[in-house]
């Protein structure tokens, strides 16, 4: 595998269900995002790890909960969503650098996951 | 705060033609400029971007952008376009260095670029 992987590429779910949406970065990168893009609306920053911390939560809902258990993986736990929800979750990886000085690198995104609720 | 916008949401055109996709933005701090390309099911692919330097700044696939300052724009231009331009364009800014991390990606809505045979 090479890049930024994601798992599922789709996924349908009713609103009562738990499911988890899976980030790979094959890059060596030290902090990974999520984001959200709706139809007809901008991409969305959700959730920033830097150095697997979590550095950024842009008013997410709580029906949201990232996970990063180290620095080449990144989830997205989902348990009683709306319709609305329904969007493509695409992850992001960049290297960036440390003591919080922005290092300008390019993000490298992931497929996406097309997220359907019920 | 920064804002993107991106003036056109589609711009169709035949191929072989010049095409300009226009982004403007509004910073109070310096920003440094990115142009993405979606694909169809896709993620977002990075065309060109401009952090210092040359205000003219060439891309893959035969891509430019200008950065005019005086006029807060970065339009994206290409002097002849091929049917496999066809995608989705978008536009980003991130904070200078006095500002948040590189996680503030603010993207404009995005244009949809369709080449036509």
């Amino acid at each position: 595998e090479t890049g930024v992987t994601q798992t599922p590429r789709h996924l349908v779910m009713g609103m009562t269900n738990k499911k988890s949406l899976k980030c790979e970065q094959h890059l060596g990168h030290n902090a990974m995002y999520w984001y959200k893009q709706s139809a007809k609306k901008p991409l969305e920053l959700m959730f920033v790890y830097n150095f697997k911390e979590q550095t950024e939560n842009n008013s997410v809902p709580s029906r949201f909960s990232p996970e990063c258990p180290n620095s080449s993986h990144l989830f997205l736990h989902l348990h009683t969503l709306q319709p609305e929800d329904s969007a493509l979750y695409l992850c992001a990886s960049s290297q960036d650098s440390a003591g919080g000085y922005p290092s300008y690198n390019e993000q490298f995104f992931g497929p996406g996951t097309r997220l359907t609720v019920l | 705060a920064q804002s993107v916008t991106q003036l056109d949401s589609q711009v169709p055109v035949f191929e072989e033609a010049p095409v300009e996709l226009r982004c403007n933005y509004s910073s109070s701090v310096s920003v440094y400029l990115f142009w993405y390309v979606q694909y169809p099911n896709q993620g977002l692919q990075l065309l060109l971007k401009y952090l210092s330097g040359s205000t003219l700044v060439k891309g893959i696939n035969g891509f430019e952008a200008e950065f005019n300052k005086s006029q807060t724009s970065f339009h994206l231009r290409k002097p002849s376009v091929h049917i496999s331009d066809t995608a989705e364009y978008f536009c980003a800014v991130s904070v200078g260095e006095y500002g948040g991390s590189q996680g503030n990606l603010i993207f404009g809505k995005g244009t949809k670029l369709s080449v036509k045979p």
